[in-house]
């Protein structure tokens, strides 16, 4: 499996903050890179896929960016609805499309 | 707007088979490339993939799970059924299903269901 990894594993952070999440993976997997967020009690949500193409309705505050094995994502100013779990997940050819273990993001 | 439910049960003894529906709407079902994706969480831990079934009846396992999954579908009710054989107290995990189209993400999730395997 390829694995994912994630730094780093919490975050504290305020409100306004500029916030920059890494995942990196085992080996490359040029642009298959997506991020999800997580809230409590909550199915996670498509932030990001491909590495750095936003979903639709979600704010250009969050952005991807990276390839082969290094990647971030960037929150440019944090909003109170932002504090939750991300995760990375890479979609490259090679079965179980792997997630990171999480970056829990605080206030 | 596309939506997805879990449904099954929140409970399990070990050893037995678990069996889980996911019922769709909303959905593009002449799109080759739609799929519904099984994804598990055990309590505070991190996501795992274990399944994807293309609506073309085209189906993908994680490897480490393939020999006690099967993946399923109901056209006509719209349905996904997961099947897991054996199951484990390490098994227990809310349970996701989720809508993708062309496999590589997921962009509409169900609300998940949990599922207790224990004696």
């Amino acid at each position: 499996d390829i694995q994912m990894t994630q730094s780093p594993s919490s975050l504290s952070a305020s409100v306004g903050d500029r916030v920059t999440i890494t995942c990196r993976a085992s080996q490359s997997i040029s642009s298959y890179l997506n991020w999800y967020q997580q809230k409590p009690g909550k199915a996670p949500k498509l932030l990001i896929y491909g590495a750095s193409s936003l979903q639709s309705g979600v704010p250009s505050r969050f952005s991807g960016s990276g390839s082969g094995t290094d990647f971030t994502l960037t929150i440019s100013s944090l909003q109170p609805e932002d504090f939750a779990t991300y995760y990375c997940q890479q979609s490259y050819n090679t079965l179980p499309y792997t997630f990171g273990q999480g970056t829990k993001l605080e206030i | 707007q596309i939506t997805l439910k879990e449904s099954g049960p929140t409970l399990v003894k070990p050893t037995q088979t678990l069996t889980l529906t996911c019922t769709l709407s909303g959905f593009s079902r002449s799109t080759s490339t739609v799929g519904v994706g099984w994804i598990r969480q055990p309590p505070g831990k991190a996501l795992e993939w274990l399944a994807l079934l293309y609506w073309t009846g085209d189906e993908r396992y994680s490897p480490s799970l393939n020999s006690r999954l099967t993946i399923t579908r109901d056209t006509s009710k719209n349905q996904v059924v997961l099947t897991m054989t054996n199951v484990d107290p390490v098994d227990t995990a809310t349970y996701y299903c989720a809508h993708t189209t062309g496999g590589r993400f997921f962009d509409f999730w169900g609300q998940g269901t949990l599922v207790t395997v224990s004696s």
